[in-house]
């Protein structure tokens, strides 16, 4: 399955945004990539997914690079209950698709 | 509010000791999970059902078994419980596959201990 990496940490102020980055260099044409959070003393929970274009919701939005072997998910305006853990992971829905693989994920931490 | 809900929080066990851990939705979806998450290694996918009495290994199966005879209820039984499954627990499931979406509800968790 296509690995995915991201940073163990990273520190935002409240209201401003912020980017997280996530590394897929072995990602196959067929992935996509999703992004799910976990609050702390809860399980995870969806945020968003993509394949090509770059996607907004109401919770972020995802950046995808032209080569797919990177992207980032921004949150635009940082709040106190978007300290969580931040998951990127790849999913081949013709493969696999009742599996996703989760790795350490990003620990965001944002000051008030 | 779409629902997944674990019989405990907390569990304290001893080794040797059989240990169920119930997951119960009420989506009436087809699939459902168990993970271990542990610090370091993020979530790892233990056993999966996609449909009444049919399951699946996931990566880490050894040590544990599953049973799904409803489809909203799907435990995971520690048949001898012991200390390196001290860990978190967590219960998902999702609906068909509705193209490459199909998101995952989570449970809130069990964390297990096993002395």
């Amino acid at each position: 399955d296509a690995k995915t990496t991201q940073p163990n940490s990273m520190e935002s102020n409240e209201e401003e945004p912020v980017h997280l980055p996530c590394n897929h260099s072995t990602i196959s044409g067929t992935d996509y990539i999703h992004w799910y959070r976990q609050l702390p003393s809860q399980g995870p929970e969806y945020v968003i997914h993509g394949l090509t274009s770059n996607v907004n919701n109401r919770m972020a939005s995802l950046a995808i690079a032209e080569d797919r072997k990177s992207s980032t998910l921004i949150l635009h305006r940082a709040t106190l209950r978007d300290a969580a853990v931040y998951y990127c992971i790849l999913r081949d829905p013709l493969v696999n698709f009742n599996k996703f693989y989760f790795g350490s994920g990003t620990k965001l931490n944002v000051k008030p | 509010d779409v629902k997944v809900t674990q019989s405990s929080r907390y569990l304290v066990k001893r080794t040797g000791e059989k240990v169920f851990l119930e997951c119960v939705q009420d989506m009436d979806h087809e699939n459902m999970f168990w993970y271990r998450q542990d610090p370091g290694l993020g979530l790892r996918l233990i056993y999966f059902s996609y449909d009444v009495k049919m399951k699946e290994k996931g990566d880490i199966p050894e040590g544990y078994s599953v049973s799904r005879e409803k489809k909203e209820r799907f435990s995971l039984i520690l048949e001898s419980a012991s200390t390196n499954q001290t860990s978190m627990y967590l219960c998902a499931s999702s609906g068909p596959p509705a193209g490459p979406y199909n998101e995952q509800f989570f449970g809130p968790g069990t964390r297990l201990t096993v002395l």
